[in-house]
């Protein structure tokens, strides 16, 4: 099936700090999607891409669709205390409605 | 977390006992995903329903699991004769379009089932 490697696990910065987290994946997707999940809810949708090339922002957030439409990354600028959790991406295929997700880069900020 | 509602939010079982997870999508949205989380990792797409229609149980175990969305009330997804590996976290997420490209799915905060 479907696989995506999100990369790294897990980062532990200073506040103030830039972030930057990637994933990729062997299988093209139509649509790249960043989550974040805090302890004990769901995830809650961050950006979403929907065209290769695309670059958005949302506030400190920025994210790309790589132009293979294979990998997509996040970067978070200027971290602060209440970017810590874990952000997830996801990938939707052609014709497809589920998701698949990849295993989560886990976020921790050091004051 | 766009008014997608789960209970219950914790859920403990015995072995064999059956467990009932509910979901009331966002008011208008017709399209219901379930999804599971083990500790440690990413969600897992089990089931997409819409009003009274499975379209994709692909991620669904054969035996045991099953799921359902009525015309009228949440969606139910049902595990019967629990194990200890079905303790996880699942999340129900809703939809407008189903099949637009631009379509996007809002999460609900999850049910944690613990099997004793």
């Amino acid at each position: 099936g479907q696989q995506l490697n999100q990369s790294p696990q897990s980062m532990f910065i200073q506040e103030g700090e830039d972030v930057s987290m990637n994933c990729t994946s062997s299988s093209i997707f139509n649509t790249w999607l960043w989550y974040k999940q805090d302890p004990g809810e769901g995830p809650v949708l961050l950006i979403a891409l929907y065209k290769a090339g695309e670059l958005t922002s949302n506030g400190r957030l920025t994210a790309q669709f790589g132009i293979t439409r294979k990998d997509s990354f996040l970067n978070i600028s200027a971290s602060i205390p209440s970017d810590v959790g874990i952000y997830f991406c996801a990938g939707q295929g052609q014709g497809a409605q589920k998701l698949v997700f990849g295993q989560g880069t886990r976020l921790t900020i050091n004051p | 977390n766009a008014g997608v509602m789960q209970n219950p939010r914790h859920l403990v079982r015995r072995r064999g006992q059956e467990a009932r997870l509910r979901c009331s999508p966002v008011k208008g949205h017709s399209h219901v995903y379930w999804y599971r989380q083990l500790p440690e990792e990413g969600l897992k797409f089990m089931v997409y329903l819409q009003k009274e229609n499975i379209i994709d149980e692909s991620g669904m175990p054969k035996e045991r699991f099953s799921a359902e969305f009525p015309k009228e009330g949440p969606s139910i997804l049902r595990i019967q004769q629990v194990v200890r590996g079905d303790s996880a976290a699942y999340f129900c997420a809703s939809s407008p379009l189903g099949g637009q490209s631009t379509d996007t799915q809002y999460f609900g905060p999850g049910t944690r089932l613990t099997v004793l």
